[in-house]
């Protein structure tokens, strides 16, 4: 069974450039979402999509949007790059809710602003 | 307001002995507590995870405790070896939020041979 899919792994930008960060979760897997890790910190919740429709957002500014396919692939999007926006940015999927909430986590893009 | 909290940034271990890593949490709300283990380059993994209606869950070499009075949970491993050596975050979800997993900073575990 494949595993998360995340593209690109590695990435290079300037500030005000966009960015979209593209996430293929495990067949089945209905749930996606999406989180920034920065050195030193935990991951932090960016949204989560399921079936296609935005269920929660973290407290990032609208400049990070995301949206989910039919077949549960998912994107996420940076406009106006700023230099805090390099991160490592985890996309999770996961199967269904009322659970333990397990997440499968991808290898994640690395992003560079500069 | 960071609602779960690893106050270790590191913590470093005999190989063969015990690692214990803690956690805190403020939200009495949270249904399931979860430890994701870390290595670089890659996504984080998950590792072991218990209700909020149980005190203790075991797999292996890895034990999780609760302690709900105290807003408390620790993961046990025992014995520790090098390969166990990875970040380890706790993380924290609930069912009426479902989707939305809330994570600590992470604890570097260091096992020494």
């Amino acid at each position: 069974k494949a595993g998360v899919t995340q593209t690109p792994r590695y990435l290079i930008k300037t500030r005000g450039q966009q960015v979209t960060l593209s996430c293929s979760p495990i067949s089945g897997h209905r749930s996606v979402s999406w989180y920034q890790q920065t050195p030193g910190q935990g991951l932090q919740f960016l949204f989560e999509y399921f079936s296609e429709t935005q269920r929660n957002k973290g407290n990032f500014p609208g400049r990070f949007s995301g949206r989910q396919f039919s077949n549960s692939r998912s994107e996420m999007n940076v406009s106006t790059l700023e230099l805090g926006d390099s991160a490592l940015y985890l996309c999770a999927s996961s199967f269904r809710t009322g659970d333990s909430g397990e997440l499968f986590f991808g290898e994640g893009s690395r992003l560079t602003v500069l | 307001d960071q609602q779960v909290k690893q106050n270790s940034p590191s913590l470093s271990v005999q190989e063969g002995r015990i690692s214990i890593l803690n956690c805190d949490y403020t939200n009495s709300m949270f249904d399931y507590f979860l430890w994701y283990k870390k290595y670089p380059a890659e996504g984080p993994t998950f590792l072991i995870s218990i209700s909020s209606i149980k005190d203790k869950n075991e797999d292996g070499r890895f034990t999780v405790f609760l302690n709900k009075s105290a807003k408390h949970l620790s993961l046990h491993i025992v014995p520790s070896q090098p390969g166990d050596s990875a970040v380890y975050f706790c993380a924290a979800s609930s069912n009426t939020n479902a989707g939305k997993s809330t994570f600590g900073d992470g604890t570097t575990l260091t096992v020494k041979p």
